[in-house]
């Protein structure tokens, strides 16, 4: 029974094209993450959701959009992919936002040619 | 910005303890010391966090010195499956985007047979 779940796992696609991740998670849950790793390893927060706030990193291009069709949902959307979009992002989810313990997808590794 | 410092990499023989130290000397006194780790290719995962006193679960131990400047995370009998990117964080534990999970470079763990 995964907690957390995220497809595809890898994504090749072609720069310029417009790209979606999709996040599940089955805890019931109210708050849920996006954070992106790039090459360097370097993990960082893109966004938390829950259905009252969105929190956007300012570093954040707003080519990237979350959307959350429900609570279990929080799938991101990438238009005009660029080549330093190419990373592996994760999703994570937590009971209220701010709670101690965040669970974590298995990541979708997206690769721009 | 991480406000941590942990040692870049260490190595740990299988069934002995592994000690990993986290310096945090600025950290304010409504911040909590967590710990992640990030086996590879996988998702981080939760191992414990405190405030002040040392905790235990069945992952591991922490141990917070009384001023509360550096900490250690404690994994009793070291496995190979321990192998990982061990992450100390310390964030306040509530909502909004102070209570996002910062993630710096952390101490990669070799668990050596």
């Amino acid at each position: 029974d995964t907690a957390v779940s995220q497809t595809p796992k890898y994504l090749v696609t072609q720069m310029g094209n417009d790209k979606s991740i999709k996040c599940e998670q089955n805890l019931g849950h109210d708050t849920m993450y996006w954070y992106k790793q790039d090459s360097k390893k370097f993990l960082k927060i893109m966004f938390s959701y829950n259905n009252k706030e969105l929190i956007i990193n300012e570093t954040v291009p707003n080519r990237f959009s979350p959307k959350s069709p429900d609570k279990a949902h929080l799938n991101l959307h990438i238009n005009s992919l660029e080549l330093g979009d190419s990373a592996v992002y994760f999703c994570a989810s937590s009971q209220v936002r701010g709670m101690n313990e965040q669970f974590f997808g298995p990541g979708t590794r997206l690769t721009v040619l | 910005d991480a406000k941590t410092t942990q040692p870049p990499s260490m190595d740990c023989a299988e069934g002995r303890a592994a000690n990993l130290p986290c310096n945090h000397s600025t950290i304010s006194g409504n911040e909590y010391v967590y710990w992640y780790r990030q086996i590879h290719s996988q998702g981080p995962q939760y191992i414990i966090h405190g405030l002040k006193n040392n905790e235990t679960n069945e992952m591991a131990s922490l141990i917070i010195t009384e001023d509360r400047k550096s900490s250690t995370l404690i994994l009793p009998h070291a496995t190979l499956r321990d192998t990982a990117v061990y992450y100390c964080i310390v964030r306040v534990n509530y909502g909004g985007s102070q209570g996002n999970l910062i993630f710096g470079k952390g101490t990669k763990l070799s668990v050596k047979p």
